[in-house]
């Protein structure tokens, strides 16, 4: 099992670019989330879905979307990258509700110039 | 005001000795509190989760402990190693909502 893998694991943008990162979970895992990091922030939750099909706005939303057209993928979109989008990105997964134990990728550390 | 606090914000300890993290609270009620370790350059991965009724919960050299009438739970480590290096998430499960992430407490254990 692979688990969570996230690609690309590095990227650099200039700002007004647009990117789209790729998470993908092998165990048949309902619940998909995207986080961002921060220095001195906690984990913030950015999108989530349910299940196949579904997204939903977690805490900072605002210029991201997301799509989860098949059960083991959740792609992340940036549609005009700014600075204040440069941060470590983790994807995670879990069974069922968020209670039950994450499971992250390695992260995508993301520079916007 | 953050919901999850942790302290110390970073400690350094020599290999070997033990150590003490802290968490305090405000969320309540709330259906799980898990610790989480982060690796530097890794995903976090979940070392230990208890329930709102439970008092501690071991898993090998790490020990949590939830007080729920103070809201405050505690990461124990013993006999501490390199390889305890990281850092360490507090994570509150608020019923039926999303999770309350704190900001973390960052160990470094020297030889």
């Amino acid at each position: 099992n692979a688990g969570v893998t996230q690609t690309p694991k590095f990227r650099v943008l200039k700002t007004g670019q647009s990117m789209t990162l790729l998470c993908a979970q092998d165990m048949n895992h309902e619940y998909m989330y995207w986080y961002r990091q921060d220095p001195g922030m906690g984990l913030r939750l950015i999108h989530y879905s349910v299940g196949e099909g579904t997204t939903a706005k977690g805490e900072v939303p605002d210029g991201y979307n997301v799509s989860r057209l098949k059960k083991q993928n959740f792609l992340l979109g940036l549609e005009s990258a700014a600075p204040s989008q440069t941060s470590v990105y983790f994807c995670a997964s879990s069974y069922l509700t968020p209670g039950h134990e994450q499971f992250f990728g390695p992260g995508t550390r993301l520079t916007v110039l | 005001k953050n919901q999850v606090e942790q302290s110390p914000q970073s400690l350094i300890i020599l290999e070997g000795k033990n150590c003490t993290l802290q968490c305090n609270y405000t969320v309540s009620p709330f259906s799980n509190l898990r610790w989480y370790k982060q690796d530097t350059g890794r995903g976090p991965v979940s070392l230990t989760i208890m329930t709102f009724s439970e008092n501690t919960k071991s898993n090998g050299r790490y020990t949590a402990t939830l007080d729920a009438d103070t809201k405050q739970s505690s990461l124990h480590i013993t006999a501490s190693q390199l390889s305890d290096s990281a850092s360490y998430i507090c994570v509150l499960n608020q019923a039926g909502t999303a999770l309350i992430f704190g900001k973390g407490t960052t160990l470094s254990v020297s030889s």
